[in-house]
């Protein structure tokens, strides 16, 4: 079985820049999650999206990020303009969506902002 | 508000000895769902054990046990004869059914 796929595994931009990341989550979840790790922190939810729908999106800093789920399959997460706050591992997973359903991962996108 | 608390950043351990990884939580919900995730440097989080909070039977999954004390909302992870492939970054998580909510981890060093 394929895992949740990721690109690009490193970006290093500088501020003000922009960047997307990429998702392909397993094939049949119908649950995706954006997750934000800063260095020594637990991930912290940017937003889940249930199919094509956004469920929850209260942490995400929307006057710079932006995410999208088309067909409810694969979804991109932007950053336009990037801050050095933004420096951080940026984690995709997926789940079929039940109460209590595991959480897959992908390996993650670590962008650096100079 | 829902939190998870993992007091101990670092923790080491020989290998084959047994060490314990402590994790606390709060939550207003009833039924929910404990999670412990293993993020190694590869960077992708694998789930390691599961536990349900209307269950009063501890899970196990070979060499991984919790303890489960509903009453002090504690779940901790116990990891039995170590092995040097259990070095990485553990996260305790909380799902209430809503969302994931995850603690800032612990790094364990197992050493050889």
């Amino acid at each position: 079985e394929a895992g949740v796929a990721q690109s690009p595994r490193y970006k290093i931009i500088e501020k003000r820049q922009s960047v997307a990341f990429w998702c392909n989550p397993i094939s049949g979840h119908a649950t995706l999650y954006w997750y934000q790790q800063i260095l020594g922190q637990g991930p912290k939810l940017l937003i889940q999206f249930q199919n094509n729908g956004v469920v929850d999106d209260s942490q995400l800093p929307k006057d710079r990020f932006s995410a999208e789920r088309l067909k409810g399959v694969d979804s991109t997460l932007k950053i336009q303009p990037a801050k050095l706050e933004d420096s951080a591992v940026y984690l995709c997973a997926s789940s079929f969506g039940g109460r209590g359903e595991k959480l897959f991962f992908g390996s993650g996108t670590q962008l650096s902002v100079l | 508000a829902q939190t998870v608390t993992q007091s101990q950043p670092e923790m080491s351990v020989q290998e084959a000895e047994t060490v314990t990884l402590s994790c606390t939580y709060d939550t207003s919900e009833n039924n929910y769902y404990l999670f412990w995730y293993k993020q190694p440097p590869s960077r992708q989080m694998i789930l390691v054990i599961r536990q349900e909070a209307y269950k009063q039977q501890n899970a196990t999954e070979n060499r991984f046990s919790v303890n489960f004390q509903k009453a002090a909302k504690s779940f901790s992870l116990k990891i039995s004869d170590s092995q040097l492939g259990d070095t990485a970054m553990y996260f305790c998580a909380l799902d209430t059914g809503n969302q994931f909510y995850f603690g800032t981890g612990t790094s364990l060093t197992v050493i050889p």
